[in-house]
């Protein structure tokens, strides 16, 4: 079976621009959650979203939103993109958001 | 508030010897589950290990181990025969049980194993 999946991979943007991440889910599982993590640091928590409805929300500012499909794949997007949104995107999916959470291999942004 | 302290930025340890990677924690939740993740160079997130808070015995999967001390929340991942390829960064991740709550990441140890 196929693990997570992200696109695309690697990414550049220029400051003011916005961009898509998006992110499938294992199989069978019905909650996205999306984590930033910025060089040298550890991801930090910025959306769940289980059955498409917004489940929790970390300590971003709203130029960040996402939404979850019917088929459970995510988008995050990011307006009026800052220097400081350089960073790994990861995406994890799980059964129902509160087991065990399995990432895929993120989408590593660079604003110039 | 939940919080994750790994001390250690960088460890080195021989090919073949053991590691032990620190973690410490913070919670006020009687419940939770601590994590370990490794992420190679390629950026995934590659889960290693979990201990949950009512879990009598320390958890274990081959060579990894855990060293849970609940008194002093603490959370020690101990690698055993090192191999090159553990050479990567280490996360030490908490989840407070409760609820569809985040994981909450320490800064991470880069572990570098030399042949």
């Amino acid at each position: 079976d196929a693990g997570v999946t992200q696109s695309p991979t690697h990414l550049i943007k220029t400051r003011g621009q916005h961009v898509t991440l998006r992110c499938s889910p294992i199989s069978g599982h019905k909650s996205v959650s999306w984590y930033q993590q910025v060089l040298g640091q550890g991801p930090q928590f910025i959306f769940q979203y289980y059955e498409k409805e917004e489940r929790g929300r970390g300590n971003f500012p709203d130029r960040f939103s996402a939404r979850q499909f019917p088929n459970y794949s995510s988008e995050l997007n990011v307006n009026a993109l800052l220097l400081g949104d350089s960073a790994l995107y990861l995406c994890a999916s799980s059964i129902t958001g509160e087991g065990e959470q399995f990432f895929g291999p993120g989408t590593r942004l660079t604003v110039l | 508030a939940q919080k994750i302290t790994q001390t250690q930025p960088g460890m080195f340890v021989q090919e073949k010897e053991a590691v032990t990677l620190d973690c410490t924690y913070d919670t006020s939740d009687p419940s939770y589950g601590l994590f370990w993740y490794k992420q190679p160079s390629s950026g995934e997130m590659i889960f290693l290990i979990y201990q949950g808070s009512y879990d009598q015995q320390n958890a274990t999967e081959g060579r990894y181990s855990l060293n849970f001390q609940k008194a002093r929340k603490s959370a020690n991942l101990v690698i055993s025969a090192s191999q090159l390829g553990d050479s990567a960064m280490y996360f030490c991740a908490m989840r407070v049980l409760s609820g569809n709550t985040p994981l909450v990441f320490g800064k991470g140890t880069r572990l570098s194993v030399i042949a």
